[in-house]
């Protein structure tokens, strides 16, 4: 399966500023997802990274708010935007591999003051 | 929209215990998936179930797609401290692209 590096790992961020989330792939993907995680609670899919076009973004995401990029079948990025503290969450990075399958980065764990 | 539930929400257990938990669909699904998520880590894939009735097993741990396609069980057997984590089920319908992500069962392993 698909090795998947996030950076960063972790971040403290000041209220109102906006951070930067890479995803990096070994290996030529179609489908790259990006997910929030809130303490305690289970994954919410953000949106659908889709190479060549814009992002297609779930029920209550919007692009202003984490807008993504995905240059190419590798690599993609999500920034969180004019942060608060109701934004601190993991943010993990998917690819969608052989078997239908999800494969996980570790995460990116940010934390709003 | 979907919705999954798993059962139970956090469970204590003797090391050297067999483990069970499920999860339950308000619709039919044509794949399920089982993952663990250890602290600080992403969640990683243990069972990929394709079809009603399959039962697959990865080492002590054993996975069934329910018959009835609204539901699906994972067992551990002979628990060990390593087990500890969160396991999530994800399952998927014949008309949605994106899997839907159960709220988690929580395992705690006493020594």
């Amino acid at each position: 399966s698909a090795v998947i590096s996030q950076k960063p790992s972790r971040d403290i961020c000041q209220r109102g500023t906006s951070l930067t989330i890479q995803c990096q792939v070994d290996s030529q993907v179609t489908m790259m997802f990006w997910y929030r995680q809130q303490p305690g609670q289970s994954l919410t899919l953000i949106a659908t990274a889709n190479q060549g076009s814009e992002a297609t973004y779930e029920s209550g995401f919007v692009i202003d708010k984490f807008p993504i990029s995905r240059p190419n079948l590798t690599f993609s990025t999500l920034t969180v935007s004019n942060m608060s503290p109701e934004d601190s969450s993991i943010y993990l990075c998917s690819v969608g591999g052989g078997g239908n399958v999800l494969t996980f980065g570790a995460g990116s764990r940010l934390t709003v003051l | 929209g979907q919705q999954l539930n798993q059962s139970p929400q956090s469970m204590f257990i003797q090391e050297g215990e067999d483990v069970s938990m499920n999860c339950t669909s308000s619709s039919i699904f044509n794949t399920w998936l089982w993952y663990k998520q250890d602290p600080g880590e992403g969640p990683v894939l243990l069972i990929a179930l394709y079809k009603a009735g399959e039962l697959t097993s990865n080492g002590r741990l054993t996975a069934q797609f329910g018959i009835t396609r609204k539901d699906s069980f994972l067992n551990i057997s002979a628990s060990i401290p390593s087990d500890v984590g969160i396991y999530f089920c994800a399952g998927r319908d014949n008309y949605g692209q994106n899997f839907v992500f159960g709220p988690g069962t929580r395992l705690s392993v006493l020594p």
